[in-house]
């Protein structure tokens, strides 16, 4: 595999469930980050993780737990999800270094449908 | 925090006619300026960017401007094709070593033949 994977590709999970979205990046990145893309709605920012600590937390509700075990993986743990949580899921990752490389690299994302 | 405004939402054009989206920005801070294009069920690729200590970026039938006194930067493109066909996602963001892109709302480009 190269570039960005993510698995599951679909997901339909009911709201009480407990899921895991998994990314991994074959790039050698040090960045990663979660994106909701939903219907009609600029893709937002969720989480960034910059060599395995998060930096940012786009005041994302606490049913969303993020994981990032090592600078390749990067988990969004979900758990009591909303209807209105249904939508794409996309991980991307970056080299982030002194020089500020800032190209994103998306994944295939994950469609979760909660119902 | 940064906000992004993209217009139009969607744009249809003929072959071989140029294609132009607009794009604003509020943080003056942002210097780096993204543009992606994602097709039906595909995932967001990078097609160009520019920075903020550049004005104007080209490649090949696509380029980008930038206009920071005004807070807008534009994509271009030229002898568009039907494979050109997708929507198009603009993007700002204050790069600090990683970069935390906030997203317009896209435009789908639509190429008839």
């Amino acid at each position: 595999e190269t570039g960005v994977t993510q698995t599951p590709r679909h997901l339909v999970m009911g709201m009480t469930n407990k899921k895991s979205l998994k990314c991994e990046q074959h790039l050698g990145h040090n960045a990663m980050y979660w994106y909701k893309q939903s219907a009609k709605k600029p893709l937002e920012l969720m989480f960034v993780y910059n060599f395995k600590e998060q930096t940012e937390n786009n005041s994302v509700p606490s049913r969303f737990s993020p994981e990032c075990p090592n600078s390749s993986h990067l988990f969004l743990h979900l758990h009591t999800l909303q209807p209105e949580d249904s939508a794409l899921y996309l991980c991307a990752s970056s080299q982030a270094l002194r020089t500020n490389s800032a190209e994103q690299y998306f994944g295939p994302g994950t469609r979760l449908t909660v119902t | 925090g940064e906000n992004v405004e993209q217009h139009p939402s969607t744009l249809s054009v003929q072959e071989g006619d140029s294609a132009v989206i607009k794009c604003t920005y509020s943080d003056s801070a942002s210097n780096y300026f993204p543009w992606y294009k994602q097709e039906l069920g595909k995932r967001p690729q990078l097609i160009i960017d520019i920075r903020s200590n550049v004005g104007e970026k080209k490649d090949q039938r696509i380029a980008v401007t930038l206009n920071k006194t005004a807070k807008h930067f534009s994509l271009h493109i030229t002898e568009t094709q039907p494979e050109d066909s997708a929507v198009y996602f603009c993007a700002a963001s204050k790069v600090q070593g990683y970069s935390t892109l906030t997203f317009g709302k896209g435009t789908m480009l639509l190429v008839s033949p």
